[in-house]
């Protein structure tokens, strides 16, 4: 039973186009995050959720767009994709957003457009 | 906004050796100190974490020291085995729960 589920795992598409990464978590964690994993392994933050409010938003191109219609989900659009935008994307969640809560990593979203 | 700095970028150690990587940080509020272990192809994963009222914390063979001083933390790998090989990530928080992650390390244990 998976604690944190990201579909799709690979997503292959051409410039230009609009897609969708899901999160879902049964942790009953309160709190989520997107991370974006460079080729080079960077792993930088994105979006945070603290019960479906956000809370984290990083300099990160208005073409993504995050959404979390309750705290066990957390979703990514992205429109007009570039090829920059190629990388693994990470949903993750941890327990709240005090100090000490460890994250639980999804198993992320190789993405790659072409 | 916290720098974690982590270094060296790559490390071969025999196995049956040690492994020693050290994270610097910058932000003196940060008051937790996660590794992760991300295998080729896999998700990080929590190893060991270690808050700022501690100064080692040990699992096994695997180990983790804070010195708030000089603001640097170290991963401690002893008896290393070829499923040690992986990235290693340092990050550190202070509050918030915004991890700021170092930029990896790449273990590999020669057989």
């Amino acid at each position: 039973d998976t604690a944190v589920s990201q579909t799709p795992k690979y997503l292959v598409t051409q410039m230009g186009n609009d897609k969708s990464i899901k999160c879902e978590q049964n942790l009953g964690h309160d709190t989520m995050y997107w991370y974006k994993q460079d080729s080079k392994k960077f792993l930088k933050i994105m979006f945070s959720y603290n019960n479906k409010e956000l809370i984290i938003n990083e300099t990160v191109p208005n073409r993504f767009s995050p959404k979390s219609p309750d705290k066990a989900h957390l979703n990514l659009h992205i429109n007009s994709l570039e090829l920059g935008d190629s990388a693994v994307y990470f949903c993750a969640s941890s327990r709240g957003t005090g100090p000490g809560y460890g994250y639980t990593f999804g198993s992320g979203t190789r993405l790659t457009v072409v | 906004g916290e720098n974690v700095e982590q270094h060296p970028s790559t490390l071969s150690v025999q196995e049956g050796d040690s492994a020693v990587i050290k994270c610097t940080y910058s932000d003196s509020a940060s008051n937790y100190f996660p590794w992760y272990k991300q295998e080729l192809g896999k998700r990080p994963q929590l190893i060991i974490d270690i808050r700022s009222n501690v100064g080692e914390k040990k699992d096994q063979r695997i180990a983790v020291t804070l010195n708030k001083t000089a603001k640097h933390f170290s991963l401690h790998i002893t008896e290393t085995q070829p499923e040690d090989s992986a990235v290693y990530f340092c990050a550190a928080s202070s509050g918030n729960n915004r991890l700021a992650f170092g930029k990896g390390n790449q273990v590999v244990v020669i057989p």
